[in-house]
């Protein structure tokens, strides 16, 4: 079954600098990748997605991920960070075959001012 | 558009009884999905279904029933309820094989 590994539990990074979340992925065949945050006692909101096409791809509030197919990884990233920005973050994976995704276990991004 | 709604947003229940979540959303999409969220785990995959009258099990199904009669409406049963189930809950819907959206959540403590 396919699987997602987010290798590190919290990130922090200054406001303003450039921040990376980092996700990586096991699945059989042709991906789904997708990012989601989660602000706290809320649901998930959807971030970014890729299908196919363009390595690199531009979602919500300027946050952007580049697949990498060799490096079977899909890293968030954000030129300039805000305060904000802090908040749960997670990678999911859906084979294309089927509809079960499967999310790693989250990254907590704190962006201090 | 509601977008996907959950009910209750809280519940609390003994070991041993039973409750179903409800959940609709009001976008046509033919998938819809429940996870489970424990700290640490991220989100978890119970059940799905890709339409009405079809479903499926996800990673963690066991204690748990759906059905899917209409496309709006997916409510997710626990038939005896225990303490392992106390978990946070949500509810999501999308079109095949792309992003989901997720409903607001149901916070569950058996006690």
């Amino acid at each position: 079954a396919q699987s997602v590994a987010q290798p590190e539990d919290q990130v922090n990074v200054a406001e303003g600098n450039p921040l990376t979340v980092k996700c990586t992925y096991s699945v059989s065949g042709n991906p789904y990748l997708f990012w989601y945050v989660q602000y706290p006692n809320r649901g998930l909101q959807f971030l970014l997605k890729y299908i196919t096409g363009d390595n690199l791809v531009k979602g919500s509030y300027g946050f952007e991920a580049e697949f990498n197919k060799s490096q079977t990884s899909f890293h968030l990233k954000k030129p300039s960070a805000l305060v904000s920005d802090s908040a749960l973050y997670f990678c999911a994976v859906m084979p294309h075959n089927n509809n079960d995704m499967r999310f790693g276990a989250g990254t907590r991004l704190t962006v201090k001012p | 558009n509601a977008g996907v709604t959950q009910t209750p947003k809280f519940q609390v229940l003994k070991t041993g009884q039973s409750m179903t979540l409800q959940c609709a959303q009001d976008m046509n999409h033919e998938y819809m999905s429940w996870y489970r969220q424990d700290p640490g785990m991220g989100l978890r995959l119970i059940h799905y279904s890709v339409g009405a009258g079809i479903t499926d099990q996800g990673e963690v199904p066991n204690g748990y029933n759906v059905s899917r009669s209409t496309t709006e409406d997916f409510p997710l049963r626990l038939l005896s309820a225990a303490p392992s189930q106390t978990s946070v809950y949500f509810c999501a819907s999308g079109r095949t094989g792309q992003e989901q959206y997720f409903g607001p959540g149901t916070r569950l403590t058996v006690t």
